[in-house]
């Protein structure tokens, strides 16, 4: 079984300050990560992802995470947030052990990142 | 365009009326998905396929079907809907393990 815990539902911060958003991950075998963000009234779309190899993953648009295997995390953070920040965020694991758990996706809560003027 | 086409985007129905939603993915890919959104417990995943004809259960099945008869089309089907259904709905693709997920715009289900 595999499961995921966002530690904060609610992240305020100003604007050019720097945020964390905290993601812990429990599995029984070795697991892909990934963040997404979900703007209002929106799908979800993919924001980085960990697979193996560097533990730091970078995305597009400023985003880092690193996986963190001894201490089972997956944070996410950026230096400097803008305004088009504000959004909701979810962290998510996957085993990539064989069979059908392929395509087994588990999500956690979500934390809503708020980033004002 | 490359994209997961959900219908409808928005429906209410009534409790035991049976319904389906349709997901479509033009983009060839192996893994089909389908979650919920409920406020404060983020996705959870319904069902998921690998490819025709194979499906498997996620973490909240119950009260739902699905069926893969075609690699790009993956329906929802809630037989007897009931109001603890009402929920935003997603479909979402992917080529492979590790490739994340794409997915659609959504459909956000009443049942009255």
């Amino acid at each position: 079984a595999q499961s995921v815990t966002q530690l904060d539902s609610q992240v305020p911060v100003f604007e050019e300050a720097p945020v964390e958003l905290r993601c812990n991950y429990s599995s029984s075998v070795s697991v892909y990560l990934f963040w997404y963000v979900q703007y209002p009234n929106q799908g979800l779309q993919l924001l980085l992802k960990y697979l193996s190899g560097s533990t730091l993953v970078e995305s597009i648009n400023g985003f880092e995470a690193e996986f963190n295997k001894s201490q089972t995390s997956f944070h996410l953070r950026k230096p400097s947030v803008h305004i088009s920040d504000t959004a909701e965020y979810f962290c998510a694991v996957s085993s990539n052990a064989g069979g059908t758990s392929y395509g087994k996706l588990t999500f956690g809560q979500g934390t809503i990142l708020t980033v004002h003027p | 365009e490359a994209q997961v086409t959900q219908n409808p985007r928005y429906l209410i129905t009534v409790t035991g009326k049976k319904l389906t939603v349709t997901c479509s993915q033009n983009m060839n890919h192996e893994y089909m998905s389908w979650y919920r959104q409920d406020p404060g417990l983020g996705l959870r995943q319904i069902y998921y396929s690998m490819n025709v004809e194979v499906t498997d259960k996620g973490d909240v099945p119950e009260g739902y079907k699905v069926s893969r008869k075609e690699k790009r089309n993956f329906p929802l089907i809630l037989e007897s809907p009931s109001p603890n259904q009402t929920s935003l709905y997603f479909c979402a693709s992917s080529f492979a393990q590790g490739y994340g997920y794409t997915f659609g715009s959504g459909t956000r289900l009443t049942v009255v």
